[in-house]
């Protein structure tokens, strides 16, 4: 059974750092693109980035483009992602999924971490 | 980047009913477009894919069509546990993006 479990959320400060994970199993991780979502309390689904297979290749959205970084080990079954000078908008739940082989839409879903901006 | 405009944002029906939901794309996205379904407090789960085509596990009264800016999700007898918020999303161009969500409710 697919499962992507995600950890590391909480509450930060604005302008401070976290740290996202998400442990996948089920699959060959290294064979598929995975990507991030966010959604802010009682709002729509925001993505947020995405990484390739291999890792080679990202993609973010303009609003955490250098502010963000995913990554990915692939021995680990990992998915990261890093997020510095956090602002009170990216106060959401984050969610990690993972792409159909050979496209780019969400077929499996993690249960989501939540992530909090406040002094 | 594209804009996905859903609608309704609210829908009240009753159990039995036949729902429509619209989506349309600000330019043309072929069909390169997902319909999710997400229940209070859960994660979103995949329903329908590259506009028409049926997720594995999910049931027939779903259905989804439509091609370039136009697409529909339709539900053919609304059960107890269709009540959930819907969402398209455009997988043509990055940066991916959502519709804003229809929110199915008892009527």
């Amino acid at each position: 059974e697919v499962q992507l479990v995600e950890s590391g959320g909480g509450l930060v400060q604005p302008g401070g750092s976290l740290r996202l994970s998400c442990a996948a199993s089920g699959f060959t991780f290294s064979d598929y693109a995975m990507t991030w979502v966010r959604q802010a309390p009682g709002k729509g689904l925001e993505w947020v980035s995405d990484i390739s297979g291999e890792g080679g290749t990202t993609h973010y959205a303009d609003s955490v483009k250098g502010r963000f970084t995913i990554s990915r080990e692939n021995y680990e079954n990992k998915l990261y992602l890093q997020m510095n000078s956090l602002r009170a908008e990216d106060t959401a739940g984050y969610y990690c999924a993972k792409f159909h082989r050979y496209s780019y839409y969400m077929e499996v879903w993690g249960k989501g971490t939540t992530v909090t901006v406040s002094s | 980047d594209i804009q996905m405009t859903q609608s309704p944002s609210t829908l009240s029906a009753s159990v039995g009913d036949r729902v429509t939901i619209t989506c349309r794309a600000s330019q043309s996205i072929s069909s390169w477009l997902a319909w999710y379904q997400q229940k209070p407090g859960k994660a979103p789960k995949l329903l329908i894919y590259k506009a028409s085509s049926l997720e594995s596990g999910v049931p027939s009264s779903f259905s989804g069509s439509g091609s370039g800016t136009e697409f529909t999700l339709s539900i053919s007898s609304l059960q107890p546990e269709d009540f959930a918020t819907y969402y398209c999303q455009q997988y043509n161009v990055y940066p991916f993006t959502f519709g804003g969500g229809t929110k199915v409710e008892i009527k």
